[in-house]
């Protein structure tokens, strides 16, 4: 299952309240990604990194940030502003240029009330 | 940017049966298109994968083909099983996108014992 781990697996907030999500990896990839998946669809870009210090935006930044101060780690904030936060959300990590595949941690599922 | 379509939306197969998923992408110039495996409420796992100086690609009961010239590629699973029951998804990168992945709607393929 990698070396890719994301906490915590469940999440609970309350409306207009700021959540940090975690991800980690040990196997010295460079790049990572955040993802959103809603039930029944497919995986959404949120933002990603090629490498530290450095990250883009993806399709659907738009209320979310992230920082990449570690190579290790890409913790992402789902903030106040993201009008639909309930979801599951994938990290992902790729060993970075010239290398395309990605790799998963096991998600956290966000449940915004 | 890239866009990635994928047919169909649900399979059921008997098992023993092939199931076949395929996808279309938009950028010529794309060329790693990987498969993912997902379970209910697990990661998506990566099941094989194929290059654009390849046109097809086999591991045991799964293969996959690419037709550059029509932007298409195809997921074939022989003799399925129960546990091949799960939502697979396709993907594209490398063109103007780079490293990103940019994934279809996925497949949700039933195995009927």
């Amino acid at each position: 299952d990698g070396g890719i781990t994301q906490s915590p697996k469940y999440l609970f907030r309350k409306e207009g309240q700021n959540v940090t999500l975690s991800c980690e990896q040990n196997l010295n990839h460079d790049a990572m990604y955040w993802y959103r998946q809603d039930p029944g669809q497919g995986l959404r870009l949120i933002y990603y990194s090629q490498i530290v210090n450095d990250f883009q935006k993806g399709d659907i930044a738009e209320g979310y940030s992230v920082s990449r101060e570690k190579k290790e780690s890409f913790p992402l904030t789902v903030t106040s502003a993201q009008k639909n936060p309930t979801a599951f959300y994938l990290c992902a990590s790729s060993s970075g240029t010239g290398s395309y595949e990605q790799y998963f941690g096991p998600g956290t599922r966000l449940t915004v009330t | 940017g890239e866009n990635v379509e994928q047919h169909p939306s649900t399979l059921s197969v008997q098992e023993g049966d092939s199931a076949v998923i395929k996808c279309t992408y938009s950028d010529s110039a794309s060329n790693y298109f990987p498969w993912y495996k997902q379970e209910l409420g697990k990661r998506p796992q990566l099941i094989i994968d194929i290059r654009s100086n390849v046109g097809e690609k086999k591991d045991q009961r799964i293969a996959v083909t690419l037709n550059k010239t029509a932007k298409h590629f195809s997921l074939h699973i022989t003799e399925t099983q129960p546990e091949d029951s799960a939502v697979y998804f396709c993907a594209a990168s490398g063109g103007a996108a780079g490293n990103k992945l940019t994934f279809g709607g996925g497949t949700r393929v039933l195995v009927k014992p």
